[in-house]
């Protein structure tokens, strides 16, 4: 089993939907969860960053954990056509970080 | 603007060459590290380093390797191109990987013919 699962869609969605992207994760012992963006042609960028359980709000965006079912997750509000871009889970599992394959993500106007 | 660079956006080279993947970072981190990025696959970790002169396998490290002479500069070498290694690859540098995680260069798309 792989340490992160991420379903690759691709999702498109109308612009102002909610959007919710997941991952699970194989290591009930994994602390620290983080959400990269990745637009077209570029570098992942840190997105959130969230410790153990709960959620962690920034603006249209909320990161929640799951530890009882390894489950972690992006909500995106009032989706906009800029927030078209791969959005990538990651943990840190036994220290370099690990990534999940990403998902492909298109808000159409 | 903390920055990692990576030397060429892309790199077009022939199968048996040997090609060097510059990488420079201005944060002063002590880990860096080198992904490949394929569709399908997404990334997947070759080779990273904690300190300068020291290198750890990643998961996929055959056919590359690495140098680590200056804490900034991290290199990533194909000995020997082949086509299987056309690929974007990416940079990445961290002051704390477990808590702060990365900042990526934006990649070099390397086609080798």
């Amino acid at each position: 089993q792989k340490e992160v699962e991420q379903d690759p869609g691709p999702l498109s969605v109308p612009e102002g939907a909610i959007v919710s992207l997941n991952c699970t994760y194989s290591n009930s012992a994994f602390q620290y969860f983080m959400w990269y963006r990745q637009y077209s042609r570029k570098g992942p960028e840190l997105l959130m960053y969230t410790y153990s359980s709960g959620n962690k709000e920034d603006g249209r965006f909320t990161a929640q954990v799951d530890k009882s079912s390894k489950y972690i997750s992006l909500f995106i509000r009032d989706s906009q056509p800029s927030d078209s871009a791969t959005y990538l889970c990651a943990t840190p599992g036994n220290t370099p970080l690990v990534f999940g394959k990403g998902t492909r993500l298109s808000v159409i106007a | 603007d903390v920055k990692v660079t990576q030397s060429s956006r892309y790199l077009v080279k022939r199968t048996g060459e040997k090609v060097f993947l510059e990488c420079v970072q201005d944060m002063d981190h002590e880990n860096m590290f080198w992904y490949r990025q394929d569709p399908g696959l997404g990334l997947r970790l070759i080779y990273f380093s904690y300190d300068v002169k020291m290198k750890e396998k990643g998961d996929i490290p055959e056919g590359y390797s690495v140098s680590r002479e200056k804490k900034e500069r991290f290199s990533l070498i194909l000995e020997s191109a082949s086509t299987n290694q056309t690929s974007m690859y990416l940079c990445a540098s961290s002051s704390d990987p477990q808590t702060n995680g990365y900042t990526f260069g934006s990649g070099t798309r390397l086609t080798v013919v």
